[in-house]
């Protein structure tokens, strides 16, 4: 079965400071990915998702994303972080086919900004 | 966005009885809800597909008789936890598959379940 290691329980940067978070997956086929974000009381919100074709990914409030098959990995990143982005981040994988918008979370990344 | 809703947002409730969480989608026509659970400090899992006037599909390990799920219309979902024991305290969040607009799914903001 396939599966999504978030490697970094919690991560503390200071504000202004670059950030990346670490997903890696395990399967075969060309998997769909994504990131999350999840603040208290609210649902979570897809930041970016890769599909196909270019293998960096833009997303929104200023993140990206690379997907690098060698490495089976989809990392979060951010040039220059703000305290609002402190929150819990999910990498996750989707399914196809028939299985077509099932997702596999990872454990998920806390994120601490630091002023 | 899309938006999804959850009611109730929390509930406390004592062991055996039954409890009902409500998932809807706002703004947009849903076929296919999922059901997650999300245990503190973990991930969320899978728990089932709500499809619109079908049966709900189940993932391994998760019992359909003790956790109801019903998709009677396209905006709306709901999971029946059946005699509820302290081990279904968890936080449930619901999604909805938007295929229109946005074709992605958008999350509810979760349901805290307290089973006393």
């Amino acid at each position: 079965a396939q599966s999504v290691t978030q490697p970094d329980i919690h991560i503390t940067v200071s504000e202004g400071a670059s950030l990346e978070l670490r997903c890696n997956y395990s399967y075969g086929a060309t998997p769909y990915l994504f990131w999350y974000v999840q603040s208290p009381g609210q649902g979570l919100q897809l930041l970016l998702k890769y599909f196909s074709g270019d293998t960096l990914v833009q997303g929104i409030k200023g993140f990206e994303a690379e997907f690098k098959r060698s490495q089976s990995s989809f990392n979060l990143r951010k040039p220059s972080v703000h305290w609002s982005d402190a929150a819990e981040y999910f990498c996750a994988y989707g399914a196809g086919g028939t299985s077509y918008g099932k997702l596999t979370f990872g454990q998920g990344t806390i994120l601490t900004v630091h002023p | 966005g899309a938006v999804v809703s959850q009611h109730p947002s929390w509930v406390i409730c004592k062991s055996g009885t039954s409890v009902k969480i409500e998932c809807r989608s706002l703004d947009f026509q849903a076929t296919t809800m999922f059901w997650y659970r999300q245990f503190p400090k973990q991930s969320l899992m899978l728990m089932a597909t709500s499809n619109e006037g079908s049966k709900a599909t189940y993932e391994q390990g998760v019992e359909k008789d003790k956790f109801l799920i019903n998709h009677a219309s396209l905006t709306l979902s709901t999971l029946t936890v059946t005699s509820a024991h302290p081990e279904d305290s968890s936080f449930y969040i619901c999604s909805a598959r938007e295929t229109i607009i946005h074709n992605e799914q958008f999350f509810g903001p979760g349901t805290r379940l307290t089973v006393l």
